[in-house]
């Protein structure tokens, strides 16, 4: 059973780096038919989707964070990575990753990781 | 960017009730929706894909209807379990995904 587990700080100053590691375990991230993604969920609110990266290191970003977002990928420890540079408070949210067919659904994810920014 | 809307925002219904909720994109996107359940507290959960296929493992009572700018979530029987927030997701616009702003399904 493929399972997805975020990992990454909790807290965030303003400014700084928000920086998440996605494992995958049950499965291989470097699959050809999947992408892997990041979707975030503000406190009660809606889902927004970050981006999504394809094991050969293609990616795609959201337009409106795409100016500060990186994904990156490292097959030899199944894992993929979101960087979301110069946080503010409206990046406070729950990060989810999850496996993506080729950007259309998203069909495993993992049980989210609260980060919030704040000094 | 093509737009997402849900109604109801919020619906009420009991056990056993048959429940539909309506998504509508602001322009065409042919059969690119999913449909998703979310929980308090817990990652959404793929209902739908394609507007009507039902993922693997979930309950036949859930069905999903339409194409181009309308489609419906159907549950057909309402069960405990179903009490949760549903969401539905545009893929049309490659490679932007869109999701729309949520339905929250509750016991009357």
């Amino acid at each position: 059973q493929l399972q997805l587990q975020e990992s990454g700080p909790g807290l965030v100053k303003p400014s700084e780096t928000l920086s998440l590691t996605c494992t995958v375990s049950g499965g291989s991230i470097s699959s050809s038919s999947y992408y892997w993604g990041w979707i975030r969920q503000p406190p009660g609110k809606g889902l927004e989707w970050i981006g999504s990266i394809y094991y050969s290191g293609s990616t795609y970003y959201n337009p409106s964070l795409k100016s500060r977002v990186t994904i990156s990928v490292d097959t030899s420890k199944n894992q993929f990575s979101l960087k979301l540079s110069s946080v503010t408070a409206a990046d406070t949210a729950v990060y989810y990753c999850a496996r993506d067919h080729t950007v259309t659904n998203f069909d495993y994810w993992g049980q989210g990781t609260l980060v919030t920014v704040s000094s | 960017d093509i737009q997402m809307t849900q109604s109801p925002s919020s619906v009420s219904a009991s056990v056993g009730d048959r429940v539909t909720i309506t998504c509508r994109a602001s322009q065409g996107i042919s059969s690119w929706l999913a449909w998703y359940q979310q929980k308090p507290g817990k990652a959404p959960k793929l209902l739908i894909y394609a507007a009507s296929s039902l993922q693997s493992g979930v309950p036949s009572r859930f069905s999903g209807s339409g194409s181009g700018t309308d489609f419906t979530l159907t549950i057909s029987s309402l069960q405990p379990e179903d009490f949760a927030t549903y969401y539905c997701q545009q893929a049309n616009s490659f490679p932007l995904v869109t999701f729309g702003p949520g339905t929250k399904v509750d016991i009357k």
